[in-house]
Order: C-alpha cells, then sequence, then structure tokens
C-alpha cells in the first residue's frame, strides 16, 4: 500500500493563482520526485529533489526536499489552463533497495480561465 | 531519445479471458516497473525488474499475474484469467541507475476494461 500522504487532495483555483501541494511521510526519504498526469496519459516528470533543504525550480514550478526528510512540497506560480491536471509526489524510503518508488493519492489541479 | 512504449493502449476483455501487455523500456535503461493505477489513485508497484531479474515482485499477485523481461529488454505483463477488479491503467516505467539519481520515465499506459 501506499505510504506518502499527499494534500490536497483537489483544488480549484484561478488563472493567475499560485498553487501549493505537500506530501509527508512518517518514514524518511531519500529522494523526492513529483509528477503530472494528464488524462489518458503516464506520469510525467517535473521535479527530481535528492538532498534533504534542496530546492529546485522548474519554470514555474518549485519543490523542495523537506529538512526533515519526511515531507515535500511544490509550487506552482501564476497558473495558467495548462497546469490542468493529477500532480503526484513519489519518493525512495530510505532502507528500501535502489529505485523502489512509493507515490502518493495525487492531487487534482482545475484551473479555471 | 525515445520515450517508454506501451502497447496497446486500450483494451476491452470478457472476465475470465487472458491478456497481455506489452513496454518497451528507455534504450539503456536497466530498471523496468510496471505499476497498476486505479481511478483516483497513484501507481501502485507490482513488479521491479533489474535487467532480467525480478528483484521485487511482492506485490504481484502471483495466482492470476505473470511477468517476464527476456534479455533484459522488453517486458510483457500477462493476468490469466482477467477479472472484473483488474479494470484499470497498467504503467510500464524504465529508470537507468546512475548515482544520485531515482528518475522514473513512464510509457502512456495501457487501460484495461473487464466487463
Amino acid at each position: 500500500g501506499q505510504q506518502l500522504n499527499q494534500s490536497p487532495q483537489s483544488m480549484f483555483i484561478q488563472e493567475g493563482e499560485d498553487v501549493s501541494m505537500n506530501c509527508t511521510s512518517s518514514s524518511i526519504f531519500n529522494t523526492w520526485l513529483w509528477y503530472k498526469q494528464d488524462p489518458g496519459e503516464g506520469p510525467v516528470l517535473l521535479i527530481a529533489l535528492y538532498k534533504a533543504g534542496e530546492l529546485t525550480s522548474n519554470g514555474r514550478l518549485t519543490a523542495q526536499f523537506g529538512i526533515t526528510r519526511k515531507d515535500s512540497f511544490l509550487n506552482i506560480s501564476a497558473s495558467i489552463p495548462s497546469d490542468v491536471g493529477i500532480y503526484f509526489c513519489a519518493g525512495q524510503r530510505a532502507g528500501t533497495s535502489y529505485g523502489k518508488l512509493t507515490f502518493g493519492q495525487g492531487t487534482i489541479l482545475t484551473v479555471h480561465p | 531519445e525515445a520515450g517508454v512504449v506501451q502497447s496497446p493502449r486500450y483494451k476491452i476483455i470478457e472476465k475470465k479471458q487472458p491478456v497481455a501487455f506489452w513496454c518497451n523500456p528507455i534504450s539503456g535503461h536497466n530498471t523496468l516497473y510496471w505499476y497498476l493505477q486505479n481511478l483516483g489513485q497513484g501507481p501502485e508497484l507490482l513488479i521491479r525488474y533489474e535487467n532480467e531479474e525480478a528483484v521485487d515482485d511482492s506485490q504481484l499477485p502471483k495466482d492470476r499475474f505473470s511477468a517476464e523481461r527476456l534479455k533484459g529488454v522488453d517486458s510483457t505483463l500477462k493476468i490469466q484469467p482477467a477479472e472484473l477488479g483488474d479494470s484499470a491503467v497498467y504503467l510500464c516505467a524504465s529508470w537507468r541507475e546512475r548515482v544520485l539519481d531515482t528518475e522514473a520515465f513512464f510509457g502512456q499506459g495501457t487501460r484495461l476494461t473487464v466487463v
């Protein structure tokens, strides 16, 4: 089963607003990944984080690896309609074999023009 | 480079019938994953391969599911017989082992409907 708690489950925002979502766990993670999934498609990797405290940007997206290594967040600035989709966090838990990923439940983002 | 390729994109079968999915990973990626994604949920791991070896198949329902990765490249996932509850999206992903690099890339998935 899944071990990551992702919130919020869904968001309805106006175009131009900023968005923030996060992922938490009771376990320590070595890697955090953020994916976006459009309807009928597979998840697409947005940002990868490898060190506690790391802050990484990809255009209007910014993600951070929490200092405790038990959480991560993703921010989207100045949202646009094409940001609509489902955002998943994923991580490799410390102590698990390299490459073993656990996924959150997803955050459904709706952007109103 | 070409991404992860899966086929078919969609499959509709009657319950109790067999079904197979195929995955071609990104060239050079030695790790291959099969994930199950139910509606409204995140992907859940079914099986992970390192080259030809299945290194994590603890979540694979072995009574009806099987997988193989001959020659460490392409992989197939089979369900026999399919049940109504198997309706879901089956995702394949691949990853190349590099130091400090855990980036899995996904295919478009196969949407299975069992009727």
